[in-house]
């Protein structure tokens, strides 16, 4: 199985910030790496897909990156409705993983 | 609008069964495969297998292998997961998702709200 590390577990940032959140793959995953952000109480939002595609409807100041193993979802000017929990996904072998999340929180 | 329904909550006993469903509308239930993934309390996400409402053909994850069991009813757009033989390790909320492909290479872009499943003596 295909490992999703993410880094930092957890982080504080303030309102217009730039955040970024790194995902490594324990192999590689080509461009096959989603991001997701979940908020507390519901289901997880796609942001991301094939690692830097914007799915439709989502602002642009969300970003991806990377390919093969190390990926990077990059936040621009971040807004309040933006402290989240994020998570990375491969979808290059199954079984499906995920990164175990990075909770962004208010300074 | 594009959406999936999930039933309700369910509180279930270690070693029984629960049954989840996931109601489609919105769109064409039969052109995209749906995924179930799960999130113990506290913890981050886990791919459980997907099932295409085309064909009924699955995919499980080998974790759930011989437990999980995943069907659906074109009928009524409806696709439906199976746990079995439930461990206190199963209590989660157990999320439907659908992709445009098997491997979610676009990503999952609709997820229902969520099932709570509780397993406890």
């Amino acid at each position: 199985d295909i490992q999703m590390t993410q880094s930092p577990s957890s982080l504080f940032a303030s309102v217009g910030d730039r955040v970024t959140i790194t995902c490594r793959a324990s192999q590689s995953c080509g461009s096959f790496v989603n991001w997701y952000q979940q908020k507390p109480g519901k289901a997880p939002n796609l942001l991301i897909y094939a690692a830097s595609s914007l799915q439709s409807g989502v602002p642009s100041r969300f970003s991806g990156s990377g390919f093969g193993t190390d990926f990077i979802l990059t936040i621009t000017s971040l807004q309040p409705e933006d402290f989240a929990t994020y998570y990375c996904q491969q979808t290059y072998s199954t079984p499906l993983t995920f990164g175990g999340g990075t909770k962004v929180d208010i300074k | 609008q594009v959406q999936l329904v999930q039933s309700g909550a369910e509180v279930k006993k270690p070693g029984a069964s629960v049954k989840v469903s996931c109601k489609a509308s919105g769109y064409t239930f039969t052109a995209y495969y749906i995924h179930w993934v799960r999130q113990a309390p506290g913890q981050g996400l886990e791919w459980m297998g997907w099932i295409n409402p085309n064909s009924g053909a699955t995919n499980y994850a080998q974790k759930f292998q011989g437990r999980v069991t995943m069907t659906r009813d074109m009928s009524i757009s409806t696709a439906y997961m199976d746990l079995s033989r439930l461990r206190y390790d199963d209590t989660a909320i157990y999320y439907c998702a659908r992709s445009g492909n098997s491997m979610a290479n676009y990503g999952m872009d609709v997820w229902g709200q969520g099932t709570t499943v509780t397993v406890s003596s």
